[in-house]
């Protein structure tokens, strides 16, 4: 079983959607949570970082934890066609200097 | 600021062969990490420096791997010889504070490996 399982989809939206993009987990040791957003034939970026559980926002970004169903999401606000990408989460654990990525979920925003 | 450059871009090797990888950090960053995404499967840890100093190499897959960072500044990724296995994207990342934790990982574009 992998640590971290994420849709690959595709994904497609109509422009101005909410996209909902999530994962799960194995590992219950995992504090650090985060959202890399990838564009064809570049490097991931980081897009959101939570610690533990809760929720941030960052624009029309939000990203929530539920540590008790170690369940993550990523919610994309008035999509655009600029977000279309490949969106990836990534954990770690406290002390690790290495994270744990989804397959990542491919999006496209459609015009 | 110039990013995380890595080369070559796109290597194609045939089986046997040897290919040598190479990344420049950010200027300052001590911390650089080297990841793997073969296809269809998920980005994978391969192993992290700081500086000159290999921190974790639990990643890597086999002795067939070599990594190195001389002087603490660019690294290097060989592979020797290359199976088929081996194909996919390598990535490095680099980081001024200790990532992921406490700071922001910034990674290259990649350098695509292909092994016939």
């Amino acid at each position: 079983q992998k640590e971290v399982e994420q849709d690959p989809g595709p994904l497609s939206v109509p422009e101005g959607a909410i996209v909902s993009l999530n994962c799960t987990y194995s590992n219950s040791a995992f504090q650090y949570f985060m959202w890399y957003r990838q564009y064809s034939r570049k490097g991931p970026e980081l897009l959101m970082y939570t610690y533990s559980s809760g929720n941030k926002e960052d624009g029309r970004f939000t990203a929530q934890v539920d540590k008790s169903s170690k369940y993550i999401s990523l919610f994309i606000r008035d999509s655009q066609p600029s977000d279309s990408a490949t969106y990836l989460c990534a954990m770690s654990v406290p002390g690790a200097q290495k994270l744990v990525f989804g397959q990542g979920t491919r999006l496209t925003i459609n015009p | 600021e110039a990013g995380v450059t890595q080369f070559p871009s796109h290597s194609v090797i045939e089986k046997g062969q040897t290919v040598t990888l190479r990344c420049d950090p950010i200027s300052g960053h001590d911390n650089l990490y080297w990841y793997r995404r073969v296809m269809g499967k998920e980005i994978k840890f391969l192993l992290h420096f700081v500086k000159e100093s290999k921190q974790d190499e639990s990643g890597m897959p086999n002795n067939r791997f070599l990594a190195e960072r001389t002087g603490g500044t660019y690294s290097t990724l060989k592979v020797q010889p290359a199976e088929l296995e081996d194909s996919g994207v390598y990535f490095c990342a680099s980081s001024q504070e200790l990532a992921p934790n406490t700071g922001e990982l910034f990674f290259g574009e990649g350098s695509r490996l292909t092994v016939l």
